[in-house]
């Protein structure tokens, strides 16, 4: 499995974009790279996946560059509400073994 | 539509004592999961049903913790005897079965928090 790195935390404020970055420079050809979102005494929820170049949904934007070793998680406008842990994870879809494998993640913390 | 429910949402035990988790997965989600993070780690997987067969329980730390899953609806997750190391928060997810290969979204539950004295 790839390994992940993201930054332990960041502060934002409001109305700010904000763009998590994840550095997977083992990921393997059949690896997608999906995040998560983990708000306090919840349990994660899933945000957004994507293979390569750029995803986009209601909720953000994932940008991937050609060569696939880091991905970046794009909030736009965040909200208080965005304070919230969020976790890079990079593993092959198309297996039979369904386990997600999180890493520490990055704490937000949105300020007003 | 209910999401992934988890009760109790907290347990305080000594150790030793006896601990049952019950997760009860979105109505029609074959797949059903359980995750753990202990003190300062990170989220572990520990064991996938689909149904009611344990389709892969390399997860599970010993034998001191039974899922189960009878007539594939809500999974129960016992941890007998409880040690201080089993503190830590238990996440149930669910997600559909979509007949092919790729990885369904999971659903996570609010987590059971249980703390072993």
């Amino acid at each position: 499995l790839a390994k992940t790195t993201q930054p332990i935390s960041m502060d934002s404020y409001e109305g700010q974009e904000v763009n998590i970055t994840c550095s997977h420079n083992n990921i393997a050809t059949n690896d997608y790279i999906t995040w998560y979102q983990q708000f306090p005494s919840q349990g994660p929820r899933f945000i957004i996946q994507g293979y390569k170049t750029k995803v986009t949904n209601e909720v953000a934007s994932l940008f991937i560059p050609a060569d696939r070793k880091s991905s970046t998680l794009s909030l736009p406008r965040v909200s208080l509400s965005d304070t919230a842990v969020y976790y890079c994870l990079v593993d092959d879809l198309d297996t039979g073994r369904r386990a997600l494998t999180f890493g520490s993640g990055t704490r937000l913390q949105v300020q007003p | 539509e209910a999401g992934v429910t988890q009760f109790p949402s907290h347990s305080v035990i000594e150790k030793g004592q006896t601990v049952t988790l019950r997760c009860d997965p979105i109505s029609g989600h074959d797949n059903l999961y359980w995750y753990r993070r202990v003190m300062g780690k990170e989220i572990k997987f520990l064991l996938h049903f689909v149904k009611e067969s344990k389709q892969d329980e390399s997860g599970m730390p010993n034998n001191r913790f039974l899922a189960e899953r009878t007539g594939g609806t809500y999974s129960t997750l016992k941890v007998q005897p409880a040690e201080l190391e089993d503190s830590g928060v238990y996440f149930c997810a669910s997600s559909q079965r979509t007949g092919t290969n790729l990885r369904e979204t999971q659903y996570f539950g609010p987590g059971t928090r249980l703390l072993v004295l």
